[in-house]
């Protein structure tokens, strides 16, 4: 089943303005990660964020996680045309030594134009 | 170059064929995954295996087998069981010591049922 709900499904901006992506979630998790996929390409892992963590930065990229609220954001400050792309945000419960099983949510297609 | 191979790129098939999907790691990962994406969707899990010799149905795995015979190594088959085949076919794996682990993807097989 899928577990997160990306908002919004598309979005616009162009190059110099932040873009920011939502996901919520449905059950319990104890992490959650955002990819980044290309048109027909695989994925690529972006950043994790732990369930006891609020946020986290890398690079260009902050991610906040609300537990309370179920729910997630990747903000891509500075966006470049090179972050056109789907980001998809997936779930983990993952208990140690064992396979990370994910579930992934629909994505957010970004389109960044010149 | 460490990484995931996956071929062939693109893949045709009849009704009625089995058809198998090659999926190929050096990153010395114990855990290896299948996924299905449909257009302008998340990805859903067909099957994962956290160690040679065994592996796990995930949520969508009727009309699907695999095989782990080799940590290396983790072939999809597409059985003509499975109704609606034509879709992008993600494989991906990941190491399974501790506990937020990210996954590595490879680069897709595009599937076409004429």
């Amino acid at each position: 089943s899928q577990q997160g709900e990306e908002d919004p499904q598309a979005l616009s901006i162009q190059e110099g303005e932040n873009a920011t992506m939502n996901c919520s979630y449905k059950t319990s998790i104890n992490n959650l990660q955002w990819y980044r996929q290309n048109s027909g390409r695989g994925l690529v892992h972006l950043i994790l964020i732990r369930s006891n963590e609020r946020e986290k930065h890398s690079g260009r990229l902050r991610v906040t996680l609300d537990t309370s609220k179920k729910s997630s954001s990747l903000l891509i400050t500075a966006s470049r045309a090179a972050d056109t792309a789907s980001y998809f945000c997936a779930t983990g419960d993952v208990v140690t030594g064992t396979a990370s099983k994910l579930t992934f949510g629909t994505g957010t297609r970004l389109q960044v134009t010149l | 170059d460490g990484g995931i191979t996956q071929s062939p790129k693109y893949l045709f098939r009849k009704e009625g064929q089995n058809v198998t999907l090659s999926c190929e790691q050096n990153l010395n990962h114990d855990a290896m995954y299948w996924y299905r994406q449909d257009p302008g969707q998340g990805l859903r899990l067909i099957y994962y295996s956290q160690i040679v010799n065994d592996f796990q149905k995930g949520d969508i795995a009727e009309g699907y087998s695999v095989s782990r015979e080799k940590k290396e190594s983790f072939p999809l088959t597409v059985t003509s069981a499975q109704k609606n085949p034509t879709a992008f076919y993600l494989c991906a794996s990941s190491i399974v010591r501790g506990t937020y682990n990210e996954q590595f993807f490879g680069p897709g097989t595009r599937l076409t049922v004429l």
